[in-house]
């Protein structure tokens, strides 16, 4: 079975700051992905990031960016330039790869809510 | 861009009444995946269906069905239902990777419906 694991169950950063959130995961798999989604007060699930895990360089999006730890099973992500709209929930989640097959569920963490203030 | 769609966005029912939820993916999308996410909780995975026919499933009560049409909209028929039923239920859904023709691994998720049982 797949657990993620968010051990930060909320978080604050000033406007401009930069901020990291934790996530760490089990697994017996080799293949698989990573995630973080976004859920604003909207209830809306945005996906912020994504990383192979046969990918040994961090993604990276815009002031978005990751640090995974393949042997450490640790996938966190780190916020730059912090903004009063990335106030949200952010989810780290798992999917594991089945090749030929479509199983792709994700499994979610726990959620760290982030709070943004001027 | 067309987003997935899920309707009702909202919904009250009483206990032990049935309710359907609906979910349209986006076009030429042929996986759909149902998630529940209760309040204060991470979402979890209840059922995914590629090319219409059931794929994976999750922790779904036996009083909950869902099925995918040939138009690939996918409904989630809940009975008898519960006080702890009441929740925010995702549907998202994944294209065929053109080069695996393999579901991709980005799923796109709609605004939710939001159920609430008195």
């Amino acid at each position: 079975a797949q657990t993620v694991t968010q051990s930060q169950p909320e978080m604050s950063v000033q406007e401009a700051e930069t901020v990291t959130l934790s996530c760490t995961y089990d697994t017996s798999e080799n293949n698989y992905y990573l995630f973080w989604y976004k859920q604003p007060p909207s209830r809306q699930m945005i996906l912020v990031i994504r990383q192979e895990a046969y990918k040994q360089q961090n993604a990276t999006e815009n002031r978005f960016s990751v640090n995974f730890q393949k042997a450490a099973k640790s996938f966190s992500l780190k916020i730059s330039d912090s903004q009063l709209g990335d106030t949200a929930m952010y989810f780290c989640a798992f999917m594991k790869i089945n090749r030929g097959s479509t199983l792709g569920r994700l499994y979610f963490g726990r959620g760290t809510q982030l709070t943004v203030w001027p | 861009a067309a987003g997935v769609i899920q309707s009702p966005r909202h919904l009250i029912k009483e206990k032990r009444e049935t309710a359907t939820l609906k979910c349209y993916p986006i076009p030429r999308h042929d996986t759909v995946y149902w998630y529940q996410q209760g309040p204060g909780q991470d979402p979890q995975f209840l059922i995914s269906f590629y090319e219409k026919m059931q794929s994976d499933k999750g922790s779904i009560p036996d009083r909950f069905s869902a099925q995918q049409f040939s138009d690939y909209h996918s409904e989630l028929n809940m009975s008898s239902l519960e006080l702890g039923d009441s929740a925010l239920y995702f549907c998202a859904s994944s294209p065929r990777d053109r080069d695996t023709s393999e579901s991709s691994y980005e799923q796109y998720f709609g605004p939710g419906t939001r159920l609430t049982v008195t």
